[in-house]
């Protein structure tokens, strides 16, 4: 059964820039794309971006256009998620999601989450 | 963007008793509506898609149902390890969104 682990929780100044990182295990599985989502403290979920595993192709919101870098090494079947010009209302849980490459879809399965908080 | 409106915000059910939630979208998204289990400090975990589809190892006593822009979650029977924030999400068109969601408790 294919698990997303994530890298540990961040804290970062507002203007600074955070970058997260999302394995598949065990290694021999694989995701066909990753999506990322963040919740803020209290709240829903929201759909940040989304990066192909197969052809690096990706799409993401609108508002988040210039400060947002989604990219995937398949040799180590880990995907990343930048967050650029951080601020404080950037502070969330940050989760990574198994995706389809194809097709609008469902997320499954779901990294463990990643805390950022941004604050001076 | 399809905006998805769940309800109640909190439903409060005594064990065993039928839980029944609601999400309805802005505009049709046919059948293409997941629904997620959120466990107090857990990532989400996918409970239904294709709107009436059970994920994986999930309990039979989860259900879904409905189309178009209505949809039903209902948990026949409700055990304590049921509480939980719950989710639905459309994927029928970019940006795929979710409902606010609905917290289940225990009365």
């Amino acid at each position: 059964q294919v698990q997303l682990v994530q890298s540990g929780a961040a804290v970062r100044e507002p203007g600074a820039s955070v970058r997260i990182s999302c394995k598949t295990s065990p290694s021999t599985f694989s995701v066909d794309a990753i999506s990322w989502l963040r919740q803020a403290p209290g709240q829903g979920l929201e759909w940040l971006g989304w990066v192909s595993n197969y052809n690096g192709n990706i799409n993401n919101v609108e508002r988040l256009e210039g400060r947002i870098i989604m990219t995937t090494d398949t040799s180590t079947n880990t995907a990343y998620l930048e967050l650029k010009n951080l601020r404080s209302d950037d502070t969330a849980i940050y989760f990574c999601a198994g995706d389809s490459s194809s097709t609008l879809n469902w997320f499954d399965p779901w990294g463990q989450g990643t805390l950022v908080i941004v604050s001076s | 963007e399809i905006v998805m409106t769940q309800s109640p915000g909190t439903l409060s059910v005594s064990p065993g008793e039928r839980a029944t939630l609601s999400c309805s979208a802005s505009q049709s998204v046919s059948t293409n509506l997941a629904w997620y289990q959120q466990m107090p400090g857990r990532a989400p975990r996918l409970l239904i898609y294709a709107a009436s589809t059970r994920a994986a190892g999930v309990p039979a006593r989860f259900s879904g149902s409905g189309s178009g822009t209505e949809f039903t979650l209902t948990i026949s029977g409700l055990q304590s390890e049921d509480i939980a924030h719950y989710y639905c999400q459309q994927y029928n068109k970019w940006p795929r969104t979710f409902g606010q969601g609905t917290k289940v408790e225990i009365k």
